[in-house]
């Protein structure tokens, strides 16, 4: 089983501010990451998927990038703003089974006004 | 919800009893999961499924069975309910080779 680590757990953040937290997996038999917005109430969504080292993805104020070879990938916010709020999870897939994602615990992000 | 539907969405059980919960798509997406949800643990992977009758085993599998006997219908079965199954199941489809799954609303179960 795959160790998926996220840090901090939780995170307070001014709005208008920006902020970053990690995800960390195992290196070793990688084949993806993922990131997911997961709004209390409502389900996760998918926000990126990456496979390669180095890959840079950004939707909006968003923005993720992922190094294979030490097993992190950061997920940024810029100038967060109150609908930010949410868990945001990461899934790493090995590359044997990429069909089956192991989530970290999740970053619960609150952004306070 | 990506045309995923979970049935019951919220269910309340006595201990010892049997449950059913379904999901059904109409993406007709390949891939097919159930997840738990608990405080502290995220999501975990109970059962999925790789095609019609292709099933296999996720990290916290025990005391739960699965089926697929449609493409677009994937049932999870508590035999017998305990009260550490007491969780938030949510229900996945995934099509592409990425992986990129898309989840239904959820199902809350208390068993009492």
């Amino acid at each position: 089983i795959l160790n998926v680590e996220q840090s901090p757990q939780s995170l307070h953040v001014q709005e208008g501010d920006s902020t970053n937290f990690t995800c960390s997996f195992p290196s070793s038999n990688f084949y993806a990451l993922h990131w997911y917005r997961w709004e209390t109430a409502k389900s996760p969504e998918a926000l990126f998927v990456m496979t390669l080292n180095g890959d840079e993805k950004k939707k909006g104020r968003i923005s993720a990038t992922l190094n294979t070879k030490e097993g992190y990938s950061y997920l940024y916010i810029k100038g967060s703003q109150p609908e930010d709020s949410a868990t945001y999870l990461c899934a790493s897939s090995p590359l044997q089974g990429a069909q089956k994602l192991v989530f970290g615990q999740g970053t619960r992000l609150t952004i306070n006004p | 919800d990506a045309g995923i539907t979970q049935s019951p969405r919220h269910k309340v059980t006595e201990t010892g009893t049997p449950v059913t919960l379904r999901c059904h798509q109409t993406e007709n997406h390949r891939y097919m999961y159930w997840y738990r949800q608990d405080p502290g643990h995220g999501l975990r992977l109970i059962h999925y499924s790789y095609g019609v009758k292709d099933t296999d085993k996720g990290e916290v599998s025990d005391g739960y069975s699965v089926s697929r006997s449609k493409t677009e219908d994937f049932l999870l079965t508590l035999e017998s309910a305990t009260s550490s199954q007491t969780s938030v199941y949510f229900c996945a489809i995934s099509e592409d080779r990425l992986g990129i799954q898309y989840f239904g609303a959820g199902t809350r179960l208390s068993v009492l």
